[in-house]
């Protein structure tokens, strides 16, 4: 069974950092680029990040480019996003997604969510 | 920067027919994939390559592209599908675009 477990959301003035990771279980994590996204409160789904499944390539937001970066530690199945800089519409919850991507590209198993409320 | 477009919200009548749109600039040359989330919980794949379901949903759930418009469909809907719903597809220069969702009430 899939499962993608994410954690280190919390609190954080603006202009500060943090690092969301996601554990995942389930699969051979290293066959599959993963994706980060993320939903502000009442709002609809947007698109952070992905990265290939070796780590050598990596896929941004312009919302996010030259602030987050996107990494993976294969030989741990877990999935960061570094967040720096953060901002006040950074406020989300944040979702770890599976890939599937072939002639297709989507997110076939979801994380439950980490939240990130950027707030002095 | 590539764009989809959905309606904010749908209305049935349980045992009716919703249907979804999503639009984009000749998204029928694209692949269309559909989620549906409900409250306080991840989204959920329910349509993926347009018209194909992953394993687990329901035969009501279908889809269908063509020309500049995406479309889920859930036939006899049923009180449990009240959700969002989310259009997603992927565009060489934006990447991974999602729509801005469709709210769909059972009345």
């Amino acid at each position: 069974e899939v499962q993608l477990l994410e954690s280190g959301g919390g609190l954080v003035q603006p202009g500060g950092s943090l690092r969301l990771s996601c554990a995942a279980s389930g699969f051979t994590f290293s066959s599959y680029a993963m994706s980060w996204v993320r939903q502000a409160p009442g709002k609809g789904l947007e698109w952070v990040s992905s990265i290939s499944g070796s780590g050598d390539s990596t896929y941004y937001a312009d919302s996010v480019k030259g602030r987050f970066t996107v990494s993976r530690d294969n030989s741990k199945n877990t999935l960061y996003l570094q967040m720096n800089s953060l901002r006040a519409e950074d406020t989300a919850a944040y979702y770890c997604a599976k890939v599937f991507q072939g002639i297709v590209y989507y997110f076939d198993y979801w994380g439950q969510g980490t939240l990130v409320t950027v707030s002095s | 920067s590539y764009e989809l477009t959905q309606p904010p919200s749908v209305s049935v009548s349980p045992g009716q027919t919703a249907s979804f749109t999503c639009s984009g600039d000749k998204l029928g040359d694209k692949y269309t994939c559909w989620y549906q989330q409900k409250p306080g919980q991840s989204p959920v794949l329910v349509i993926y390559q347009n018209n194909k379901r992953p394993s687990g949903i329901p035969e009501r759930f279908s889809g269908s592209s063509s020309g500049n418009t995406a479309t889920l469909t859930i036939s006899g809907t049923q009180a449990m599908d009240e959700a969002d719903y989310y259009c997603q597809a992927w565009d060489s220069s934006t990447y991974v675009v999602f729509g801005g969702g469709t709210k769909l009430t059972v009345l």
